[in-house]
């Protein structure tokens, strides 16, 4: 979905290091959403946010943190990466409904 | 959240009609049943969504008996460009809980 852009879309980095994932969506919405995805597997809320002042745990955020810049923007950062966190991560938007979640194309990171 | 059970996988042949059904036995007054679709290094992509009875748009339907206990997903006349991975999610809004899915093969 172009309306939800995530960069970069492919990431390789070292153990240890700082990573940002970035997502901006263009759909006004106001809840956005964090996912990552294991191969093979279904996907994995990690945090989620309905507002800018509005941040909530998913079902896996250790070792992970996020930041709601503006309505139109949510980052996802891992302060020191490891190996495990190797996966496919989404970003997702949706209205205040909840009736359908938008998602983006995805990051692809890779840790060695 | 409420727990999904789909098949792993399904094959079918182009031009037929593909019944993907999925179970939710602990599903709340308040949740909505809701599919989506992923193809490889893509985003899932919002199908449908129902409470009740018979929800249908201009690409599957999607039945759901009394009880809700569980639903179907009814994808007509199925192409190549069908093949992907179906998740079948219940949800009270914003918390969605994803399977493994359902991998549908549709062969030519």
């Amino acid at each position: 979905d172009a309306d939800v852009t995530q960069t970069p879309r492919n990431r390789i980095t070292k153990t240890g290091k700082r990573i940002m994932l970035e997502c901006s969506q263009t759909k006004g919405h106001d809840r956005m959403y964090w996912y990552r995805q294991d191969p093979g597997l279904g996907l994995r809320l990690i945090y989620y946010s309905f507002d800018v002042k509005d941040i909530n745990k998913g079902e896996i955020s250790d070792g992970y943190s996020v930041s709601r810049q503006a309505q139109a923007k949510f980052s996802l950062s891992l302060e020191s990466a490891i190996p495990n966190q190797t996966a496919l991560y989404f970003c997702a938007t949706s209205d205040t409904t909840g009736a359908a979640q938008h998602f983006g194309d995805g990051t692809r990171l890779s840790i060695l | 959240l409420a727990k999904t059970t789909q098949p792993i996988s399904m094959d079918s042949y182009e031009g037929q009609e593909v019944n993907i059904t999925c179970s939710h036995n602990n599903i709340a007054t308040n949740d909505y049943i809701t599919w989506y679709q992923q193809f490889p290094s893509q985003g899932p992509r919002f199908i449908i969504q129902g409470y009740k009875t018979k929800v249908t748009n201009e690409v599957a339907s999607l039945f759901i008996p009394a009880d809700r206990k569980s639903s179907t997903l009814s994808l007509p006349r199925v192409s190549l460009s069908d093949t992907a991975v179906y998740y079948c999610l219940v949800n009270a809004g914003n918390m969605l809980t994803f399977g493994g899915g359902t991998r549908l093969m549709v062969k030519p």
